[in-house]
């Protein structure tokens, strides 16, 4: 599996855009990128998944290069409730895809 | 609720006790899986069943026994833990062929006294 490296922490006030990005220097032709959520004693939830260019939801968009060995999720005018650990992963498209989590990026969000 | 479902939500138990938790999931998938969380650490994989068959064990001690009796279900059965098994259990579930992700219960807080 492609390892990911994201910082560790981010601060923001609400209102404002928050950009995270994730490395995957490994990332093979069959893999996808996936984002999750999650908030303090409750499960990761899906943001968004994407395997390049630009995916949009009404959650978030993901930006992902050509190259595929980088990519950032926008999250458009965060609020205090958008503070949380998001996870960047790289998934296989085709059999089991077991997730494996790294240690994600803790967003806090200031008034 | 995310269609995965939890139980208990929180459970304290003795090194000595026998518990078992519960998971349920209602979206039709035919892929769970068992994680544990402990505090300050990624999410650790310890289970998966695809189809309500056993396909990975993370190296995860005896002391802790899945057993999947149908596509909905899963279980943990615990016993003689140790403290350092006090963690956040979550199950999650997910369409092994679909490329949108793992559904999430909310999860188990355990305690071993």
């Amino acid at each position: 599996l492609a390892k990911t490296t994201q910082p560790i922490s981010m601060d923001s006030y609400e209102g404002q855009e928050v950009n995270i990005t994730c490395s995957h220097n490994n990332i093979a032709t069959n893999d996808y990128i996936t984002w999750y959520q999650q908030f303090p004693s409750q499960g990761p939830r899906f943001i968004i998944q994407g395997y390049k260019t630009k995916v949009t939801n009404e959650v978030a968009s993901l930006f992902i290069p050509a190259d595929r060995k980088s990519s950032t999720l926008s999250l458009p005018r965060v609020s205090l409730s958008d503070t949380a650990v998001y996870y960047c992963l790289v998934v296989k498209d085709t059999g089991r895809r077991a997730l494996t989590f790294g240690s994600g990026t803790r967003l806090q969000v200031q008034p | 609720e995310t269609g995965v479902t939890q139980t208990p939500r929180h459970l304290v138990m003795g090194m000595t006790n026998k518990k078992s938790l519960k998971c349920e999931q209602h979206l039709g998938h035919n892929a769970m899986y068992w994680y544990k969380q402990s505090a300050k650490k990624p999410l650790e994989l310890m289970f998966v069943y695809s189809l309500e068959e056993r396909v990975e064990n993370n190296s995860v001690p005896s002391r802790f026994s899945p057993e999947c009796p149908n596509s909905s279900h899963l279980f943990l059965h615990l016993h003689t833990l140790q403290p350092e098994d006090s963690a956040l259990y979550l199950c999650a579930s997910s369409q092994e062929e679909s490329s949108y992700g793992y559904t999430f219960g909310s999860g188990t807080r355990l305690t071993v006294v």
